[in-house]
């Protein structure tokens, strides 16, 4: 089994749809949890941390259920710009990186 | 302020060769990162640096080597280019261990 498992879609949704994405990790000792943004053939940008509470930042919710070792990222209100490759990460020591989940917001 | 800078962004080596990758941040950060990332594959951990002197290796160090005399560079060296290196690198720096890492835009290698 993978350490940071994620869907790698594509995900094509119409603007203005709500999208998520999830992500399952092994490691019950993990300690932090981060959503990543990557743009094709660009650099990978922190996009939230991933509290236990959950947190929100505009239109992106992200969840964490240590119960069940998953990270969730919603998206409301999709934008043509949000189209990118979205990376969970998590950190049980080291950072571990998924290999990503691509989206692909079409007009 | 230019963050994480990498040079350089695009190289092509033939097999047997060396090359160092130039990598510097001035954020006055003290961890420091080198990741490959292959198609489709996340990103995977060459070495890292917690501060200036101090270098220890990540999942995939056999190839390659680095140094940190400074706590802005951290340069990495590929000796006897392999195929098998043909990626893309990444350099990354944080403040502190936390996974809130800064990243440079990329070195693409490719190997023939």
């Amino acid at each position: 089994r993978k350490e940071v498992e994620q869907d790698p879609g594509p995900f094509n949704v119409p603007e203005g749809a709500t999208v998520a994405f999830n992500c399952t990790y092994s490691n019950s000792a993990s300690q932090s949890f981060f959503w990543y943004r990557q743009d094709c053939r660009k650099e990978p940008k922190l996009l939230m941390s991933v509290y236990s509470s959950g947190n929100e930042d505009g239109r992106f919710t992200a969840q964490l259920n240590r119960a069940s070792q998953y990270i969730s990222l919603l998206i409301r209100d999709s934008k043509l710009s949000d189209s990118a490759t979205y990376l969970c990460v998590v950190k049980a020591g080291k950072l571990i990186f998924g290999q990503g989940t691509t989206l692909q917001v079409k007009p | 302020n230019a963050g994480v800078t990498q040079t350089p962004k695009f190289r092509i080596l033939k097999i047997g060769q060396s090359m160092t990758l130039q990598c510097t941040q001035d954020m006055n950060h003290n961890y420091m990162y080198w990741y490959r990332q292959d198609p489709g594959m996340g990103l995977k951990l060459i070495y890292y640096s917690v501060g200036a002197g101090i270098t220890d290796k990540g999942e995939v160090p056999n190839g390659y080597n680095v140094s940190r005399s400074t706590t802005e560079d951290f340069p990495l060296r590929l000796e006897l280019a392999a195929p098998s290196q043909t990626s893309v690198y990444f350099c990354a720096s944080s403040y502190q261990n936390t996974g809130e890492l800064f990243f440079g835009e990329g070195s693409r290698l490719t190997v023939l």
